[in-house]
């Protein structure tokens, strides 16, 4: 069956790199995503990857894939108060809209 | 570009009672998807529709029901309320096989 994980917490100061893990049990997964929700709102798409990428890199973003681990990553660079929220790991498969996410990580960023 | 837009975004309800939300996918969108989000269960997917037809349905009970209309424009109904249906209840739309945007979700308060 499929299921995400992800650590629930996370503080760092500002100006440092943030990585946020995931891992994820269906190999056959085709799209994994991130997104990121801050307080009253709803989930904003930061990335994707294809499962046959290994690497995405997107400004201060880069998403790190170890398919043989079934691991997923985002670091983010330079990671700024405004990064403080939420962010959910989520997994699906190709033709398909349903997403099947993680807890979710809270990203404490403090000056 | 307008994103998705839910409405309303707060709902107060009494037990027993049923509820009616709407979402406007973004233009150009014809796949509508809508998940529950609570602080115990996390994300989880309701159900998808794409051209007016539900194409993937979650483990909800019946109570929980959708549409989908010839404009994409979607509806998600929830009779007979519970007080577990608190929640905040999210829309998202995309193209086919692409990732998904969510709207900033409706939140429903049942007392």
């Amino acid at each position: 069956g499929e299921d995400v994980e992800q650590s629930l917490f996370l503080s760092v100061r500002e100006g440092d790199s943030s990585v946020i893990n995931c891992t994820y049990t269906d190999s056959s997964s085709t799209y994994l995503y991130w997104y990121k929700q801050e307080p009253g709102a709803g989930l904003q798409l930061l990335t994707y990857i294809f499962s046959n990428m290994d690497m995405k890199q997107d400004q201060r973003l880069t998403v790190l894939l170890n398919k043989k681990d079934k691991h997923l990553s985002l670091r983010i660079a330079d990671t700024q108060t405004g990064d403080s929220a939420i962010y959910f790991c989520a997994e699906t498969l190709s033709g398909y809209s349903t997403l099947t996410f993680g807890k979710g990580t809270m990203l404490l960023v403090s000056p | 570009k307008a994103g998705v837009t839910q409405t309303p975004r707060y709902l107060i309800k009494t037990r027993g009672q049923q509820v009616t939300l709407s979402c406007s996918p973004i233009s150009g969108h014809r796949s509508v998807s809508w998940y529950q989000q609570t602080p115990g269960q996390g994300l989880q997917f309701l159900f998808e529709y794409f051209s007016e037809t539900q194409r993937n349905k979650g483990n909800f009970p019946g109570r929980f029901s959708g549409r989908q209309f010839s404009n994409s424009r979607s509806e998600m109904n929830v009779s007979t309320l519970e007080l577990g249906d608190s929640a905040l209840y999210l829309c998202a739309s995309s193209l086919e096989d692409s990732p998904l945007h969510f709207g900033n979700g409706t939140r429903l308060t049942v007392t």
